[in-house]
């Protein structure tokens, strides 16, 4: 089944402890990337990669990093994570970036920063 | 950049009711526009997609309309049931295949 996979899909953690969230997808898709999601606020994205190595930033990328080494997978990381990130957290990729290609979505990630 | 408003923000219908979602965004450069539906914590499913060069695309009872030179796309639900009952977002992915811009959403009860 073509999906993306998010774990954990929840996590409880105390700030400054690192953690990493993982993502991966199995369509073989050159875009991905990460959501954050809050009331009142809607979905904000991270970061987002176009292909291999090849990152950027989105609207809120302070605070947390990401990699892209392999096609499939595109981990996001707190290095030091502050109550201000507790959020419902969403990875998604793409076929491409042209016209005829939507996102898929991740089932999300629920974290606390206590 | 890129602004992208969902009105109204709740809207709540008796089952069977036809009912349009609207979507109106500020830049008109757009590849294609997707609606999303989304369950209370849950993650979002794919409804529909329209490319920029489309007018309108249907899936079931769900037809979705774009008008690019007006920045605008409605989502029509037809003879509408409580299992519709979600929030529906709307998404612009830009011209330059960067950053996609989300709306708030618009939250739908369908009552029995």
């Amino acid at each position: 089944e073509a999906q993306v996979t998010q774990n954990p899909r929840y996590l409880i953690t105390v700030t400054g402890k690192k953690l990493t969230v993982t993502c991966s997808q199995n369509m073989n898709h050159e875009y991905m990337s990460w959501y954050r999601q809050d009331p009142g606020l809607g979905l904000r994205q991270i970061y987002y990669s176009m292909n291999v190595e090849v990152t950027d930033k989105g609207d809120v990328p302070e605070g947390y990093k990401v990699s892209r080494k392999e096609k499939r997978n595109f981990p996001l990381i707190l290095e030091s994570p502050s109550p201000n990130q507790t959020s419902l957290y969403f990875c998604a990729s793409s076929s491409g970036a042209g016209a005829y290609y939507g996102y898929t979505f991740g089932s999300g990630t629920r974290l606390t920063v206590v | 950049k890129q602004e992208v408003t969902q009105i109204p923000a709740a809207l709540s219908v008796p089952e069977g009711e036809n009912l349009v979602l609207n979507c109106s965004f500020t830049d008109s450069a757009i590849y294609n526009l997707q609606w999303f539906r989304q369950d209370p914590g849950k993650g979002l499913t794919s409804l529909l997609l329209i490319q920029s060069s489309q007018r309108e695309q249907t899936s079931g009872r769900l037809n979705a309309s774009l008008d690019k030179s007006s920045g605008r796309s409605t989502l029509y639900i037809a003879a509408s049931q409580p299992g519709d009952s979600a929030t529906y977002l709307c998404a612009v992915r830009p011209g330059n295949a960067g950053k996609s811009t989300f709306g708030d959403g618009t939250t739908l009860t369908v009552k029995p």
